[in-house]
C-alpha cells in the first residue's frame, strides 16, 4: 500500500519568503509524484508532477519540487510567496499497480502575510 | 483547453434518497476517476474506470455506489441511498497515469 505524510498541516510565511511544503511518500514501486493546489470553493489544480527522468522538476506559478529516493521525499518550494500563493496543497502518489488511483497526503495550508 | 466538467455544483438531498453526480472528463482521455473529500479532511480515492470497467475501488465504495459511463461522453457516479456521512465534495477526474484531471467538483449534502 501507498502512503503520504505532509508535515505541517498549516504553514505560515511572509510575502516575498522562501516557501517549503514538505512530502513524503511509502511506495512499493518507483513512484510518480504530484503536487496538487486547491484555491477555496474550487477543484484540485495540477502543480507539478514527477514520473521518470530528472528528478528536479518545475511547475506553474515559479513551484518546483524534487525527489529524492533515498530520503522518500518531494518537497516542494517556491523562492519568493505571493499572496496569491495562499491556497491548500497535496502531495499524491500514484499506483499503477492499481488502477491509478491517487493516494493523497492530508494537505498543507499555506497561509502568506503581507 | 479542455477541462473536466461536473454537474450540479451543489447538490442536497434528504437521507435515504439516491443521487447521480455527472462528470464529462476530457474527450480524448481514457481512464476516469472519482474521489471524495469530506470537509477538512484529505482527498480520498473511491474508484477507477478504464475501457467500460471498473479497474479499481477503494473500501469506502461499498454496494451502494455505482458507476456508469452511459454514453460517449458522460461518466456518473451514483449513490443508492444516502446517509449522512456521505456528505462530501465529489471529484471527477480523467487522464491516466501520468497525470490526472480533476473537474471542480460536486458538493453533496445530506440531511
Amino acid at each position: 500500500a501507498q502512503s503520504v505524510t505532509q508535515l505541517g498541516s498549516h504553514v505560515s510565511v511572509s510575502e516575498g519568503a522562501l516557501v517549503l511544503l514538505r512530502c513524503n511518500y511509502s511506495s512499493s514501486v518507483p513512484p510518480y509524484l504530484f503536487w496538487y493546489v486547491q484555491y477555496p470553493n474550487q477543484g484540485l489544480q495540477l502543480l507539478l508532477k514527477y514520473t521518470t527522468g530528472a528528478t528536479l522538476v518545475k511547475g506553474i506559478n515559479g513551484f518546483e519540487a524534487e525527489f529524492k529516493k533515498s530520503e522518500t521525499s518531494f518537497h516542494l518550494t517556491k523562492p519568493s510567496a505571493h499572496m496569491s500563493d495562499a491556497a491548500e496543497y497535496f502531495c499524491a502518489v500514484s499506483d499503477y499497480n492499481a488502477g491509478n488511483m491517487l493516494t493523497f497526503g492530508g494537505g498543507t495550508r499555506l497561509m502568506v502575510k503581507p | 483547453e479542455p477541462e473536466v466538467t461536473q454537474t450540479p455544483s451543489h447538490q442536497v438531498t434528504q437521507m435515504g434518497q439516491e443521487v447521480i453526480l455527472r462528470c464529462v472528463p476530457i474527450s480524448n482521455h481514457l481512464y476516469f476517476y472519482w474521489y471524495r473529500q469530506i470537509l477538512g479532511q484529505k482527498v480520498e480515492f473511491l474508484v477507477s474506470f478504464y475501457n467500460n470497467e471498473i479497474s479499481e475501488k477503494s473500501e469506502i465504495f461499498d454496494d451502494q455506489f455505482s458507476v456508469e459511463r452511459p454514453d460517449g461522453s458522460n461518466f456518473t457516479l451514483k449513490i443508492r441511498s444516502t446517509k449522512l456521512e456521505d456528505s462530501a465534495m465529489y471529484f471527477c477526474a480523467s487522464g491516466g497515469a501520468n497525470e490526472q484531471f480533476f473537474g471542480p467538483g460536486t458538493r453533496l449534502t445530506v440531511l
